[in-house]
């Protein structure tokens, strides 16, 4: 399968300071990424949706001057948690939708967890 | 807007069992659906895609199904074994939309 890679796979910062994660469509091209937030014993909850070239799409509720959104490239976008609070403690997974060989299958990073404290 | 449901929400069975875990959703216009494992601290796994003009995928010992006229799909897992134990995610989506995701169901398989 397609493969998609998040680095890092955890960080610990202090509150206040912003850290920014990397998603990587490794072996096909991605005009849409996702991103995910998982809270522990939670299910995932799309955060935003990242398309190429253009600004990022929120879903109702995340705040899109924190959780700021980049998709420079075909294989690449990033997420940047600016002013991290320990409430924004959280596993955030990327993922990528590969339509040439997988008919719309939606792979998925390894996740990065975040602690702050 | 589209909401996912899994039952159970946690299953312990012996080895050797056949089992089937469930999951329903509300808007049955969804692109495709998809299952996963995840492992406790770890990412997902994508197990089955079945797409929306699809009734059924199969992979090894694990069978997905889809109705959309009633909203419903479901995981067959033939001969569980221990390595099978993590929790699956159900998850339907629509096109250029990302998936909505069910709260999963914890499946532990007993040596």
């Amino acid at each position: 399968g397609a493969v998609v890679s998040q680095h890092p796979s955890w960080v610990i910062c202090k509150s206040g300071t912003s850290v920014k994660i990397e998603c990587r469509s490794l072996d096909f091209q991605a005009t849409t990424m996702f991103w995910y937030r998982q809270f522990p014993k939670q299910s995932l909850m799309l955060m935003a949706t990242s398309n190429e070239g253009s600004k990022a799409t929120y879903e109702q509720g995340v705040e899109k001057d924190k959780f700021l959104i980049n998709h420079a490239s075909l294989t690449l976008s990033t997420l940047t948690v600016t002013s991290a609070h320990p409430e924004d403690s959280s596993f955030y997974i990327c993922s990528a939708r590969e339509f040439q060989r997988g008919g719309g299958e939606l792979f998925f990073g390894e996740g990065s967890r975040l602690t702050v404290l | 807007k589209q909401e996912v449901t899994q039952i159970p929400a946690a299953l312990s069975v012996p080895e050797g069992e056949n089992l089937v875990l469930n999951c329903s959703f509300t808007d049955s216009a969804i692109y495709n659906l998809q299952w996963f494992r995840q492992d406790p601290g770890k990412g997902l796994t994508s197990l089955l895609l079945i797409q929306s003009s699809q009734r059924e995928q199969t992979s090894g010992r694990l069978n997905a199904s889809l109705d959309k006229s009633s909203g419903r799909s479901t995981l067959y897992i033939a001969a569980s074994q221990p390595g099978d134990s993590a929790t699956y995610l159900c998850a339907g989506g629509g096109g250029a939309d990302g998936l909505t995701f069910g709260k999963g169901t914890h499946l532990i398989i007993q040596p």
